[in-house]
């Protein structure tokens, strides 16, 4: 049973370009969430997408979009990148609607870099 | 805005001590709080509580919540070197696969 996979491990960016990150779920899952893990800091919610839509958004400004496929994968994409944007992005699927309460799945992560 | 604040920040011990972690939150329509284990890459789930005062479980680790109070703690008995790692509080509203996660506190084990 393939878990959540992630796409490339690590990338190496310059400010200003734009980067496009991969994710296939769970096997099973219908949803996916991407989070940014900065250096020494907890995840942080950038959006969710069920359904190929948007469905919740946290605090990140629109250079940061999406997009699910028909198969539930998911790409991340980031536009005119800053220093700051340098973090691990994690990607994490669950099945919406669930009342297992199973929990969310987590990929290994894009390691990112801005130089 | 969901809130979570774990204590301490870092903590150094031995081989054979007890450790216990402490997570706080403030979250709008509670669904659970989770644990995780974090060693550079993914965050490995420990532990989800739902309910007050059930303890969970698993060999040297245990957690539990308090509802009232808005605050988890998990325990590690009988420390050992690879439990060194980042652990993560996160809590999840009612819409779940948005968490909100802590900073962690970063557990190291010495021999």
């Amino acid at each position: 049973d393939a878990g959540v996979t992630q796409s490339p491990t690590h990338l190496i960016k310059t400010r200003g370009q734009q980067v496009t990150l991969r994710c296939s779920p769970k096997s099973g899952h219908d949803t996916v969430s991407w989070y940014q893990q900065a250096l020494g800091q907890g995840p942080q919610f950038i959006f969710q997408y069920y359904e190929e839509e948007e469905r919740q958004r946290g605090n990140f400004p629109d250079r940061f979009s999406g997009h699910q496929f028909p198969n539930y994968s998911s790409e991340l994409n980031v536009n005119a990148l800053l220093l700051g944007d340098s973090a691990l992005y994690l990607c994490a699927s669950s099945l919406m609607g669930d009342y297992s309460n199973q929990p969310q799945h987590f990929g290994d992560g894009t390691r990112l870099s801005i130089l | 805005e969901d809130k979570v604040v774990q204590s301490p920040l870092s903590l150094v011990v031995h081989e054979g001590d007890t450790v216990t972690l402490n997570c706080s939150y403030e979250v709008t329509n509670f669904r659970s709080l989770l644990w995780y284990k974090q060693e550079k890459k993914a965050p490995t789930f420990l532990f989800m509580l739902t309910s007050s005062g059930i303890e969970k479980k698993s060999g040297r680790l245990s957690s539990i919540l308090d509802k009232k109070e808005l605050f988890s703690i998990l325990n590690i008995t009988a420390t050992q070197t690879g439990d060194s790692a980042v652990y993560l509080c996160a809590v999840e509203n009612t819409n779940a696969g948005k968490s909100t996660f802590g900073d962690g506190t970063t557990l190291t084990v010495k021999p």
